[in-house]
């Protein structure tokens, strides 16, 4: 079945460091969405991209899609803090089917050291 | 403007036991979908309703039903509970129309705990 991982797993870093998670689809995506989720909450969503090799910035933050839409990519510049939290990534099932059922990806938590 | 709100927001259950999960969609929001979110793992699929008939089915087993009513708010049920059903249960709400790329709403979860 169609599956989404999501590396690497865990990621430990300074405040003031970059931080990169990376997202594989096994099948073609017709969107990626990205959502946060801080310890004992609920997902958030952050942003989707929909084109091919879309590229797009909110903040200190930067996300791809790649050309052939099965992978994607969240990048963070100069982590805070407030930063922390698990990055989950997340596509439709259906590729270009009416529906918004989300597989979502393995997640990669992020610790900030201050 | 309300978000999506779930009820109870913490549970514990006796194995064999059934439980009944409520979820508020977001207004303006007619889809409810609902995952489980065991620790450290990602949000798994379970089934999603829209004009009160489920359209999606994720797998789980038949213990696991649910229900969508008129004004678009929605219940999970869990029969003959097991101990690996502890988890958080998700609601998300959104807009059928937007096909695959909607956004989902989440709310807040339910923790459910099997003894």
């Amino acid at each position: 079945g169609q599956q989404v991982m999501q590396i690497p797993q865990y990621q430990h870093v300074q405040e003031g460091e970059d931080f990169t998670t990376y997202c594989n689809s096994s099948t073609t995506l017709s969107n990626i969405q990205w959502y946060k989720q801080r310890p004992g909450g609920h997902p958030v969503f952050l942003i989707q991209l929909v084109k091919s090799g879309e590229v797009k910035k909110q903040k200190r933050l930067t996300f791809q899609f790649g050309e052939a839409k099965k992978n994607s990519s969240l990048h963070i510049t100069a982590t805070q803090t407030t930063d922390v939290g698990t990055y989950f990534c997340a596509g439709p099932m259906n590729y270009g089917g009416a529906t918004n059922k989300l597989i979502f990806g393995t997640g990669t938590l992020l610790a900030v050291q201050p | 403007d309300a978000g999506v709100t779930q009820s109870p927001t913490h549970l514990i259950k006796t194995r064999g036991q059934q439980v009944t999960l409520r979820c508020s969609p977001k207004s303006g929001h007619d889809t409810v979908s609902w995952y489980q979110q065991a620790l450290g793992q990602g949000p798994q699929f379970i089934f999603q309703y829209y004009e009160e008939e489920e359209r999606q089915r994720g797998n789980f087993p038949d213990r696991f039903s649910g229900h969508q009513f008129p004004n678009y708010s929605s219940e999970l049920n869990v029969n003959a509970l097991l101990l690996g059903d502890s988890a958080l249960y998700l609601c998300a709400s959104s807009l059928f129309a937007g096909g695959a790329g909607t956004e989902a709403f989440f709310g807040q979860g339910t923790r459910l705990t099997v003894v």
